[in-house]
């Protein structure tokens, strides 16, 4: 399973744009990059999913360089109640299944 | 709709008793996922359920730990003789399947598991 690697923690202000780089340098071929956002005392929510270039949803974008070995994942805009962890992870979909595995997150900090 | 639920909430137990706890996914979704949470720390996998079976067990971090799945849906986390370490938050989480594109997990509120 890939392992990954992100900044313990970032801090940020209201209205900006936040990147949050995660590595993944031994991510196989049927992996995908997800990324979920855990606010204190809640389960972790998934924010956004992706392959390879870029993909957007409502929330946020996903970046994916052509090696795979990284991602990006851009939050536009932050506001204060983007506080939180954010995880990033690689999963095998292959035919046994997909297993999570969450390393210790990123902690955001967005500021007034 | 009903998302994951998960009974109990909190849970105080004393050391060396045995808990279950009890995950009640979204319906319909195949895959079910245990984790542990510590204070401040990331989530630790225990075991995934594709059905009813568990093709990885690799997670549990001893003899002590078992879960089960019944009817592909209702699933039972068992922590036998608890020691104080076990004290955690467990999370429940299901997803539509575990194939390409359907693996979203959702997640439950967690049970707080302490062991005094």
């Amino acid at each position: 399973l890939a392992k990954t690697t992100q900044p313990i923690s970032m801090d940020s202000y209201e209205g900006q744009e936040v990147n949050i780089t995660c590595s993944h340098n031994n991510i196989a071929t049927n992996d995908y990059i997800t990324w979920y956002q855990q606010f204190p005392s809640q389960g972790p929510r998934f924010i956004i999913q992706g392959y390879k270039t870029k993909v957007t949803n409502e929330v946020a974008s996903l970046f994916i360089p052509a090696d795979r070995k990284s991602s990006t994942l851009s939050l536009p805009r932050v506001s204060l109640s983007d506080t939180a962890v954010y995880y990033c992870l690689v999963g095998d979909i292959g035919t046994g299944g997909f297993k999570t595995i969450f390393g210790a997150g990123t902690r955001l900090f967005v500021k007034a | 709709g009903a998302g994951v639920s998960q009974s109990p909430s909190n849970k105080v137990t004393e050391k060396g008793k045995d808990v279950e706890l009890r995950c009640d996914p979204i319906s319909g979704h195949t895959a079910l996922y245990w984790y542990r949470q510590s204070l401040g720390q990331g989530l630790e996998f225990l075991i995934y359920f594709q059905g009813n079976s568990a093709p990885d067990k690799s997670g549990l971090p001893s003899d002590r730990f078992s879960a089960e799945r019944t009817g592909g849906s209702v699933s039972t986390l068992t922590i036998q003789r608890t020691q104080q370490e076990d004290s955690a938050v467990y999370l429940c989480a299901s997803s539509l399947g575990s194939g390409r594109g359907d693996y979203e997990q959702y997640f439950g509120p967690g049970t707080r598991l302490t062991v005094t």
